[in-house]
């Protein structure tokens, strides 16, 4: 069956403008994840859907970023303002709630973004 | 929040011997997932094992397997028989009751021909 799929799989951005990025998780899959991860380091934590609300936004770095759900389906990260720092693979992650936390995550390709 | 810890940041092996990574965790809760996923240079992430913190017995996936200590808080990872395809990094997760996910740093594993 599908996986998850990110869009766009690759944005290049000037520094200033807002970027949307786009997760499509597997269809019946309650929960959905965004991880930062910066060339060559972990994954950062940035918020966790469970459909549609948001009960940990705690990895947010700043009110730049924004991130929705809607009918328990698609999510998009938003970004305003893009600074460079900003520049990494944003990857979105899905599992199945009702499986308890034994689910895995299953996750997409990433997007990644490069700030210029 | 939960933290997990790599302390490795790369670790080699040779091609067929056995390797060995580390992580451990700190959380207050009593029951949990933890997991090693691998990410190869295609940065698809990829689930290696699974362990339930109320299982005993450690958590085995044909050449990796787990030794997991939950008074001690550690999960590591040992894969034997080491191929070429096992070079990637390899994160250490937690799963609490809530769902939330939280990954280690990494470990990059390169395997010697």
């Amino acid at each position: 069956g599908a996986g998850v799929s990110q869009s766009p799989s690759n944005k290049v951005t000037e520094k200033g403008k807002d970027v949307e990025l786009r997760c499509d998780p597997i269809s019946g899959h309650t929960a959905l994840y965004w991880y930062r991860q910066r060339l060559g380091q972990g994954l950062e934590f940035l918020i966790y859907f469970q459909g549609n609300s948001a009960p940990d936004k705690s990895g947010l770095p700043s009110d730049r970023f924004s991130a929705e759900r809607t009918g328990e389906s698609v999510s998009t990260l938003t970004i305003q303002r893009t600074q460079q720092e900003d520049s990494a693979v944003y990857l979105c992650a899905s599992s199945l709630a009702r499986g308890g936390f034994y689910s895995p995550l299953h996750f997409g390709n990433g997007t990644r973004l490069t700030v210029t | 929040a939960q933290t997990v810890t790599q302390s490795q940041p790369e670790m080699s092996v040779q091609e067929a011997e056995t390797v060995t990574l580390s992580c451990t965790y700190d959380t207050s809760e009593s029951d949990y997932y933890l997991f090693w996923y691998k990410q190869p240079p295609s940065r698809q992430m990829i689930l290696v094992i699974r362990q339930e913190a109320y299982k005993q017995q450690n958590a085995t996936e044909n050449r990796f397997s787990v030794n997991f200590q939950k008074a001690a808080k550690s999960f590591s990872l040992k894969i034997s028989d080491s191929q070429l395809g096992d070079a990637a990094m390899y994160f250490c997760a937690y799963k609490g009751v809530f769902n939330d996910m939280r990954f280690g740093a990494g470990t990059r594993l390169t395997v010697k021909p």
